[in-house]
């Protein structure tokens, strides 16, 4: 079954510090990849994507995410961490040729310590 | 450009009322989605539609219903509320046709059924 794994409830670091959000996928061919992130009692707002071409690719607020083919991951990452970086972020995936479906990581909560 | 519109924002029923979440788009999307949020979890697809005329069933179905009689509209139904139904639903559109087009989300309807 196709899937999108996120292996940490949450992540601690602190500020100034690079941090690291992992994500893993389960999805046949080349699938397009995103991150978002939820602040408290908002909606998703979308970070990022991966479709094809240099594997570092570099969204909003600083965030940048490595994909991976080989051990199809798609980290997202982030030099130096701020406190206004703490949210809820989620991994998602859509298959290739299946631009109706969206696949959801469970989420990571990223807790920044002043 | 409003982008993705909810409504209410929040709302209390009791158990086996109706009512109907808002869902309105101002971007000409083709492809809009109903997801829930429980606490402390992941997302959770209820129903999807890619065009007007056109849904389909997600993970979760049971207890509601969608149409899709506009491009810019998507409503979905509660039928005989359950405390089950307890959660926050988030609404959110894509363009349609392009699989790599992000997800725009709405902020959410909180819905309490007691």
């Amino acid at each position: 079954a196709q899937s999108v794994a996120q292996p940490e409830d949450q992540v601690n670091v602190a500020e100034g510090n690079p941090l690291t959000v992992k994500c893993t996928y389960s999805v046949s061919g080349n699938p397009y990849l995103f991150w978002y992130v939820q602040y408290p009692n908002r909606g998703l707002q979308f970070l990022l994507k991966y479709i094809t071409g240099d594997n570092l690719v570099k969204g909003s607020y600083g965030f940048e995410a490595e994909f991976n083919k080989s051990q199809t991951s798609f980290h997202l990452k982030k030099p130096s961490a701020l406190v206004s970086d703490s949210a809820l972020y989620f991994c998602a995936v859509t298959p290739q040729g299946r631009d109706d479906k969206i696949i959801f990581g469970k989420g990571t909560r990223l807790h920044i310590l002043p | 450009n409003a982008g993705v519109t909810q409504t209410p924002k929040f709302r209390i029923l009791k158990i086996g009322q109706s009512m109907t979440l808002q869902c309105t788009q101002d971007m000409n999307h083709n492809y809009m989605y109903w997801y829930r949020q429980d606490p402390g979890m992941g997302l959770k697809l209820i129903y999807y539609s890619v065009g007007a005329g056109i849904t389909d069933k997600g993970e979760v179905p049971n207890g509601y219903n969608v149409s899709r009689s506009t491009t810019e509209d998507f409503p979905l139904r509660l039928e005989l509320a359950a405390p089950s139904q307890t959660s926050v639903y988030f609404c959110a559109s894509r363009g349609g046709g392009y699989y790599n087009s992000p997800l725009h989300f709405g902020n959410g309807t909180r819905l309490t059924v007691t």
